[in-house]
């Protein structure tokens, strides 16, 4: 059961517009959402984040929005840069049996075309 | 970046045969994390350590077993290799709390043949 679901495998993007990354979630105790990119041959590392009582969060070029009662995840790249083109994973948290549990979605590979 | 080893970066084994994955980190987080990625699942947990020998299941545990008996080491066994666990294995560690900001390795490619 997925319970963090990116819809799109893949995007393209021309350079210097902007990138949408989607992300739905089904588990309304989540309390927190995160972004991780990924290049080939390397281990993710974090982008942004957002607390679920939130529904902005903004770090450059990033922007993170969160629209709880749709239970949806967006993550904007404005303007796309040929640098961005990775795999974006959103992923969320939650507590379960006093532990904190992250989940990952499956992953979006973003390309930039100059 | 985070000094995080994983050992090795490529192996290549028979189904039925033991391995075991290596995760070295120079932080002295406290926890650490073994995860695997495939296509269509993105990362999934398989075990994470709360401090030296002190270990837990994550969702896709079965077939895998995990040791810490130093606060720098991390081990991931499969005890016998099928070819389902075919993937890219990564460990991460995080300092604070549990699975915020993971810090991640660059990743084991596991081929059970």
């Amino acid at each position: 059961d997925q319970q963090v679901k990116q819809n799109s495998p893949s995007l393209s993007v021309q350079e210097g517009r902007i990138s949408i990354l989607n992300c739905d979630y089904t588990n309304s105790m989540f309390d927190y959402f995160l972004w991780y990119k990924k290049y080939p041959a390397e281990g993710p590392t974090f982008l942004i984040s957002i607390s679920s009582i939130k529904d902005k969060n903004e770090d450059g070029r990033f922007t993170v929005f969160l629209n709880k009662s749709a239970k949806h995840l967006s993550l904007h790249i404005v303007p796309s840069q040929p640098g961005d083109s990775a795999v974006y994973f959103c992923a969320a948290i939650f507590n379960s049996g006093g532990a904190q549990k992250l989940v990952f979605g499956q992953g979006t590979r973003l390309t930039i075309n100059p | 970046d985070a000094g995080i080893t994983q050992s090795p970066r490529h192996k290549v084994t028979e189904t039925g045969t033991p391995v075991t994955l290596r995760c070295h980190q120079t932080e002295n987080h406290r926890y650490m994390y073994w995860y695997r990625q495939d296509p269509g699942h993105g990362l999934r947990l398989i075990h994470y350590s709360y401090g030296v020998k002190d270990t837990d299941k994550g969702e896709v545990s079965d077939g895998y077993s995990v040791s810490r008996s130093k606060t720098e080491d991390f081990l991931l066994t499969l005890e016998s290799a099928t070819s389902s666990q075919t993937s890219v294995y990564f460990c991460a560690i995080s300092e604070i709390r549990a699975n915020e900001k993971l810090f991640f390795g660059s990743g084991t490619q596991l081929s059970v043949l």
